[in-house]
């Protein structure tokens, strides 16, 4: 079984502190991905990435960066922690061939509070 | 511009009842690929279905079954004789070519089984 982990499953930050979520997936996966979900939203993609040092913006990257140093490890960086962040975080990731090529695999969501 | 819209926010329904999700998408490729998502209470999309736009038959798979219309842009999801455990939010999803890694969510339709 695929699986996606995510460091946290709630965070409460200050604002203006420099936040890191950590998103690891163990299938060799060469896309991985970070959404956030706010009510009445479903899900928006913020970066993408589609190898190892490879990124791509979202539809919604201002205020984030990311980082992917190994395969299987893609971190999503607050660099100034907003009130307007506070949300539901989920990484996902994707193989790009075989059988479930267009699936993607998510974890279970980090919710981040910035007060 | 919203490329899928779940016009349902919320539905309640008695368990044994059955309950239909309705999905429209908007898109201008004749290549495109439609997702159903559950995410159930600990947070975790489950993958449920992927379509592609060439595939317009109708798919059941047990108490689920969905309907693809080209038409009319839908593919609605109907939980036959609905269970405790349906209970969850469910996503519609879009992905387009070229960008084919890139999913445009719907706004989710929660979804509460009643014993």
């Amino acid at each position: 079984d695929v699986k996606v982990t995510q460091s946290s499953r709630y965070l409460v930050k200050r604002t203006g502190e420099k936040v890191f979520l950590e998103c690891v997936q163990d299938m060799d996966h060469e896309n991985m991905f970070w959404y956030r979900q706010d009510p009445g939203l479903g899900l928006r993609l913020i970066y993408f990435s589609y190898d190892v040092k490879m990124k791509e913006k979202g539809d919604i990257p201002e205020g984030y960066s990311v980082s992917r140093e190994k395969k299987e490890r893609f971190s999503l960086i607050l660099e100034s922690a907003s009130t307007n962040q506070t949300s539901m975080y989920l990484c996902a990731s994707r193989m790009i061939q075989g059988k479930n090529l267009y699936e993607q695999y998510f974890g279970p969501g980090t919710r981040l509070t910035v007060t | 511009a919203q490329k899928v819209t779940q016009a349902q926010t919320e539905i309640s329904v008695v368990e044994k009842e059955d309950v239909t999700l309705d999905c429209v998408y908007e898109t201008r490729d004749t290549t495109y690929y439609l997702f159903w998502y559950k995410q159930p209470p600990s947070g975790e999309l489950v993958f449920l279905i992927r379509r592609n736009s060439f595939d317009e038959q109708n798919e059941i798979s047990g108490r689920y079954s969905w309907n693809f219309q080209k038409s009319t842009s839908s593919f609605n999801f109907t939980i036959t004789a609905s269970q405790v455990v349906d209970s969850a939010v469910y996503f519609c999803a879009l992905s387009e070519e070229p960008n084919d890694y890139k999913l445009s969510f719907g706004a989710g339709t929660t979804v509460t089984v009643r014993a």
